[in-house]
């Protein structure tokens, strides 16, 4: 079984929907992250959560909202879906004491019509 | 802000021989860590290899070298012996803390 899984894979939704995407990890990693790859930018952070009652805004936070519920799960929502948030979106963990090193979950590939 | 660039949008290998992917950073830290991540088409964001910004020895994991060249804030991927999976995007990454910055990306084609 994969250490980081995402739900939904792929998703299809009208502008003005509401989305939440999943992110759940075996890895017991304290840290988790949200990143949104976009065609010649890269991955950029959204947020991110140093644990369950941390949560912090990284460079692209508007417009998302971000729920830790437990140490292993971590959501991303879209209040109020637009076109420019069509993208490829990433949870990753990492590890308190080996911070420096990300793993990434399989992604889930977000159109929003 | 810390920045990371990748200049070769595009690049492509022939099978079993060397290509040099390319990266250079901005940064005002002296302590930092610098990552190439592959992306095949599964989208899967895969580690390559890691580079401690304190330690001069280049970063070796079997094929994949990097030359580090910290006064030049130069960080680039050697491929050796290339594959036909080694076809993918490759990322260059810095994280100093929690400031993780990802470069746009080459995308790398092997040719059979």
């Amino acid at each position: 079984d994969a250490d980081v899984t995402q739900t939904p894979r792929n998703r299809i939704t009208k502008t003005g929907k509401r989305i939440m995407l999943e992110c759940s990890q075996t890895k017991g990693h304290d840290r988790m992250y949200w990143y949104r790859q976009d065609p010649g930018l890269g991955l950029r952070l959204i947020y991110y959560s140093f644990d369950v009652k941390d949560i912090n805004k990284g460079e692209i936070s508007d417009g998302y909202s971000v729920s830790r519920q437990a140490q292993a799960k971590f959501s991303l929502s879209l209040e109020s879906a637009i076109p420019n948030q069509t993208a490829l979106y990433f949870c990753a963990t990492s590890d308190l004491l080996s911070t420096d090193t990300q793993y990434f979950g399989p992604g889930t590939r977000l159109t929003v019509l | 802000a810390q920045t990371v660039t990748q200049s070769q949008p595009e690049m492509s290998v022939q099978e079993a021989e060397t290509v040099t992917l390319s990266c250079t950073y901005d940064t005002s830290e002296s302590d930092y860590y610098l990552f190439w991540y592959k992306q095949p088409p599964s989208r899967q964001m895969i580690l390559v290899i890691r580079q401690e910004a304190y330690k001069q020895q280049n970063a070796t994991e079997n094929r994949f070298s990097v030359n580090f060249q910290k006064a030049a804030k130069s960080f680039s991927l050697k491929i050796s012996d290339s594959q036909l999976g080694d076809a993918a995007m490759y990322f260059c990454a810095y994280n100093y803390g929690q400031n993780f910055v990802f470069g746009p990306g080459t995308r790398l084609s092997v040719l059979p």
